[in-house]
């Protein structure tokens, strides 16, 4: 099985630090993905990677950075940490080629930043 | 551009009940159709997905959904619901040509009464 894992499941920060969640999966995907998940809103893409090193920017990637050093692990960086980013944040994981595969998911990571 | 619209925010029904849950897109190209199940406090895992071929897809746990081009529709169904259906169900769509530009709808939240 597939499995994407989430470091952090519950994290509280203060307003100003900076925040790393990291996400590591272990089925050679070369998609990984950053969402943030929100009452009403459904899942909005922060940021996309298709390979080490290669990013997009998604619909909400303001005060948000990444990084993916290596293929199997993919990096939320917030670099400042404001009382709005509170929030759940999943990773997820795909195969590249665009033929409808599955996006296999974290178990999220619960962010509340006071 | 595309859109998800889960008609529903939450649907109430007794357990051993049929369910459908409402779902409808928006899109000038062609796309792949998904439904994902998020239990309390997990990531989202699929459910089923329509890429082509019949219109009525099986999915996992006794889920159904039938795909009508005509209408723009991706329904889910189930014929008798138990305790353990009790979940946010989230419909998305994706492009043929990407594999980043997954759109989710807002989750529509499914409560099983005894």
């Amino acid at each position: 099985d597939v499995k994407v894992t989430q470091s952090s499941r519950y994290l509280v920060k203060r307003t100003g630090e900076k925040v790393f969640l990291e996400c590591v999966q272990d089925m050679d995907h070369e998609n990984m993905f950053w969402y943030r998940q929100d009452p009403g809103l459904g899942l909005r893409l922060i940021y996309f990677s298709y390979d080490v090193k290669m990013k997009e920017k998604g619909d909400i990637p303001e005060g948000y950075s990444v990084s993916r050093e290596k293929k199997e692990r993919f990096s939320l960086i917030l670099e400042s940490a404001s009382t709005n980013q509170t929030s759940m944040y999943l990773c997820a994981s795909s195969l590249r080629d665009t033929s409808g595969n599955t996006i296999y998911f974290g178990e999220g990571s619960w962010l509340t930043v006071v | 551009a595309q859109s998800v619209t889960q008609l529903d925010s939450q649907v109430p029904v007794f357990e051993e009940a049929p369910v459908e849950l409402r779902c409808n897109y928006s899109s000038s190209v062609s796309v792949y159709l998904f439904w994902y199940v998020q239990y309390p406090n997990q990531g989202l895992q699929l459910l089923l997905k329509y890429l082509s071929g019949s219109t009525l897809v099986k999915g996992i746990n006794g889920f159904e959904a039938e795909f009508n081009k005509s209408q723009t529709s991706f329904h889910l169904r189930k014929p008798s619901v138990h305790i353990s259906d009790t979940a946010e169900y989230f419909c998305a769509v994706r492009p043929y040509s990407s594999a980043s530009k997954i759109i989710f709808g807002s989750g529509t939240r499914l409560s099983i009464r005894p």
